[in-house]
């Protein structure tokens, strides 16, 4: 049973610079969340998605937005990149009808210099 | 809002100890609570899960009582082995059918010495 996964791994981008993160759900699960986990900090809500629309959105701005694709996989975007969005970026997948029980994926490590 | 309140760390125990990280929380409803546990260069794995008031989650020797009298989910593991040595993470969920973004404390950092 493939569990959630994300690429890539690890990401180094330049100030104002755009940068897209994927993540696969796991088998059977339709419904995709994103979270930012800032170092020594918990994870931040950013939004969720199911049938390829954006269910909820946490307390970021417009440059964070996403997408849903029909096989249930997701992106996650940021553009105009800060030194702040360095973090960890956390994709977890759910099913809809008990989407608060979640479960992540290793994440993708994102450094903005 | 939603809130969580979790014990500050590092919490650093010999092995065998009893452990105990209190957690406690503000929501609105009844919100499902979870532990979730972060091994170093890991996402999160979640632990255990407790749904209603006075439900009581499990596993790998941890539990812990979903408390509505005490808005509380304290983590408790009757004798803590060097493997348990995690970041631990309180978090809630409403469950009241409307999206769901988990809302998660800040973390406490175990350290079990041999």
């Amino acid at each position: 049973d493939a569990g959630v996964t994300q690429s890539p791994t690890h990401l180094i981008k330049t100030r104002g610079q755009q940068v897209t993160l994927r993540c696969s759900p796991k088998s059977g699960h339709d419904t995709v969340s994103w979270y930012q986990q800032a170092l020594g900090q918990g994870p931040q809500f950013i939004f969720q998605y199911y049938e390829e629309e954006e269910r909820q959105r946490g307390n970021f701005p417009d440059r964070f937005s996403g997408h849903q694709f029909p096989n249930y996989s997701s992106e996650l975007n940021v553009n105009a990149l800060l030194l702040g969005d360095s973090a960890l970026y956390l994709c977890a997948s759910s099913f809809l009808t008990v989407s608060y029980e979640q479960y992540f994926g290793p994440g993708t490590r994102l450094t903005v210099t | 809002g939603n809130s969580v309140t979790q014990m500050e760390g590092p919490v650093t125990l010999s092995e065998e100890a009893f452990l105990t990280i209190n957690c406690t929380y503000t929501a609105t409803g009844y919100p499902s609570l979870f532990w979730y546990v972060q091994y170093p260069g890991e996402g999160l794995q979640l632990l255990l899960k407790a749904t209603k008031a006075d439900d009581k989650g499990s596993n790998k020797g941890f539990e812990a009582t979903y408390r509505k009298e005490t808005t509380s989910f304290h983590l408790e593991k009757g004798s803590v082995q060097v493997s348990d040595s995690a970041v631990y993470f309180c978090a809630l969920g409403d469950s009241g059918g409307g999206a769901d973004g988990l809302t998660f404390g800040k973390g406490t950092h175990l350290i079990i010495q041999p």
